[in-house]
């Protein structure tokens, strides 16, 4: 089982570009949510995605939008990017219903 | 919005003291989960805590979830090197839905 997949793992990209993020779920899992940590502070929701749709939803600006596809992999997009976008950022798997979150190691993103 | 308060935010112990991180706040969670993070990397589930007044153990830890469901603590006794790191605590509303997370607290034990 290869748990929750994220890429790439590292990023740096210049204010104003738009960048993708990647995960896939841990096998049997279809839900997926998205996180922020920047650094020294605990995970910030972003959203999260089951059945191809946004399910919830955290205080984020639209610049941040996502996608779910049929085999359960999800993407986090970031448009406009700003310096303060620069952070961990982190894909959770669960079952549906599920109780329990795993993690992937996360994508740094540096905005320069 | 729910918060969680985590204390102390940050905590230096000699190897083999015993040590307890508090998660805290006014909201009712269905379940709240501990967390441990290296650095650069996600953070590992430790435990799931659901029912009010529950405690579990694993190995020198032991985390109990307040009779209220509103706060919850991490124990950990006899520390060694191998626990420093960021103990996260992460509270869910409802089952399956986000997970509302603590700010954190960065362990170091020095050998």
């Amino acid at each position: 089982d290869a748990g929750v997949t994220q890429s790439p793992t590292h990023l740096i990209k210049t204010r104003g570009q738009q960048v993708t993020l990647r995960c896939s779920p841990k096998s049997g899992h279809d839900t997926v949510s998205w996180y922020q940590q920047a650094l020294g502070q605990g995970p910030q929701f972003i959203f999260q995605y089951y059945e191809e749709e946004e399910r919830q939803r955290g205080n984020f600006p639209d610049r941040f939008s996502g996608h779910q596809f049929p085999n359960y992999s999800s993407e986090l997009n970031v448009n406009a990017l700003l310096l303060g976008d620069s952070a961990l950022y982190l894909c959770a798997s669960s079952y549906p219903g599920g109780t329990e979150a795993f993690f992937g190691q996360g994508t740094r993103l540096t905005v320069v | 919005t729910q918060l969680l308060e985590q204390s102390p935010q940050f905590l230096s112990i000699q190897e083999g003291e015993n040590l307890t991180v508090y998660c805290n706040s006014s909201s009712v969670f269905s379940s709240l989960q501990w967390y441990r993070q290296e650095p650069g990397e996600g953070p590992v589930l430790l435990v799931t805590v659901v029912t009010g007044g529950e405690v579990k153990k694993l190995k020198r830890l032991t985390f109990q979830f307040g009779d209220a469901r509103k706060d919850s603590s991490l124990h950990i006794t006899a520390a060694q090197p191998g626990d420093t790191g960021l103990y996260l605590c992460a509270g869910e509303e409802t089952s399956g839905s986000r997970l509302t997370f603590g700010e954190g607290t960065q362990l170091t034990v020095n050998p």
